[in-house]
Order: C-alpha cells, then sequence, then structure tokens
C-alpha cells in the first residue's frame, strides 16, 4: 500500500474551514484513500473515502488532485468537537476480501475559539 | 453509537490471569478485525475475519487468542500477558467488498500488572 504523509498538528479557529491536506504520491490507480479521525480515548471514526473523483458527504467533502498524488479533507465549519487526529489512509481494495488498512501516526487538528 | 460494541471499556488484569475482551457489530458486516494502540504508537492491525475464517495474523504472540463463532461476535482471549501489552484494543467490522471501510467499536482500555 502506498505511504502517506501528513503535516504532523493544526491549528483551525471555530466556525472557518478545516483544510487537512495528505500527500500520497505513490499512490497507484487501483488505491483508494481513506479519512478516518480519533478522539481522544474513542475507536477511530471513518469519515469519508475515494477514488478518483471528489467525494462529500454530511461530515466533510474530500478533494483528490487530478494526478492523484494527494488530497484534502475539508471540514466545513469546524467546531470544537472536531478536535482530534485526522488519518490518512491509502489503500488496495481487495476483491472478496477484507480491508485491512494501515494507519500511521496522522494530523493532530485543534480547534479553538 | 457506533455499531460495534467492545466489552469492558476497561479492565486490569495480573500476569497470570486469564481474561476475554469482547466484540459485537450490529451492522451485518461479515469481516471483523482486533487492532492494538499502544500509548502514542499508531494502531497495529492484530488479526481479521472473513465470515468466521482467520485471513490475517499479524505475528500475534500466542498469548493472544482471537475467536469468531460467527460474524458478528469477535472475541479476544489472553492470558499471561506482559506489561508491555498494556494497551487500547480496538474492534472493527466492515462488509467483505472492494472498497468497505472499517467501523470500529469505541475499544478495551487493557492495563496489566
Amino acid at each position: 500500500d502506498a505511504k502517506t504523509t501528513q503535516p504532523t498538528s493544526m491549528d483551525c479557529a471555530e466556525g472557518r474551514a478545516a483544510n487537512l491536506p495528505c500527500n500520497h504520491s505513490t499512490i497507484s490507480g487501483n488505491e483508494y484513500v481513506y479519512w478516518y479521525r480519533q478522539i481522544h480515548s474513542q475507536g477511530p471514526q471513518y469519515i469519508i473515502h475515494g477514488l478518483k473523483n471528489n467525494e462529500t458527504n454530511e461530515m466533510a467533502s474530500l478533494i483528490i488532485t487530478e494526478d492523484r498524488k494527494s488530497s484534502t479533507l475539508i471540514l466545513p465549519h469546524a467546531t470544537l468537537r472536531d478536535t482530534a487526529v485526522y488519518y490518512c489512509i491509502v489503500r488496495v481494495a481487495v476483491r472478496g476480501g477484507g480491508n485491512k488498512l494501515t494507519f500511521g501516526t496522522g494530523t493532530q487538528l485543534k480547534v479553538e475559539l | 453509537e457506533t455499531g460495534v460494541t467492545q466489552t469492558p471499556r476497561h479492565l486490569v488484569m495480573g500476569m497470570t490471569n486469564k481474561k476475554s475482551l469482547k466484540c459485537e457489530q450490529h451492522l451485518g458486516h461479515n469481516a471483523m478485525y482486533w487492532y492494538k494502540q499502544s500509548a502514542k504508537k499508531p494502531l497495529e492491525l492484530m488479526f481479521v475475519y472473513n465470515f468466521k475464517e482467520q485471513t490475517e495474523n499479524n505475528s500475534v504472540p500466542s498469548r493472544f487468542s482471537p475467536e469468531c463463532p460467527n460474524s458478528s461476535h469477535l472475541f479476544l482471549h489472553l492470558h499471561t500477558l506482559q506489561p508491555e501489552d498494556s494497551a487500547l484494543y480496538l474492534c472493527a467490522s466492515s462488509q467483505v467488498g472492494r472498497d468497505s471501510p472499517l467501523h470500529f467499536g469505541n475499544g478495551t482500555r487493557l492495563t496489566v500488572t
């Protein structure tokens, strides 16, 4: 699976958009990009995933560059409850198999007043 | 409520004890996973089950023994643990499919004394 690079930490003002970058320059054509977040002492929470096209759901938007070598997770109106570690994971989907995800160290997002 | 329930939430055990961690998913998934998260380290995949069959053992010591009696339940039996096994143990589930995301429980915080 392709390796990802994320900033160690970021700050965001409450009510503003939080844009979390992820670099995955060695991604291959059949690898998906997944985003999770983990609030202290809880399990990771699935946010969104995509292959090529931009994706949006009730939590966030995922913007994948045309060459697929990087992506950005956008939380449109960050709140204090969005303070968490955000993980960007690249994974080949295995047909008929489980979906093993390898977590890195992620980005610690701190949302402040 | 994540749809994946882990019990107990906290567990303290001595090195000679035998205990079990339980995971139940209510999402209709057919793949289940155990992850370990030690302090200030990334999540580490331990075991994967697809349709009740173990498909991955990530070089986990034999003092950890998983059991998957059906697609909804997963256990981790513990015996003769070491203090360095103290960690957050996380269970996850997903559909067996190309890009199905994992859904995590909130984990069992294990302390080995």
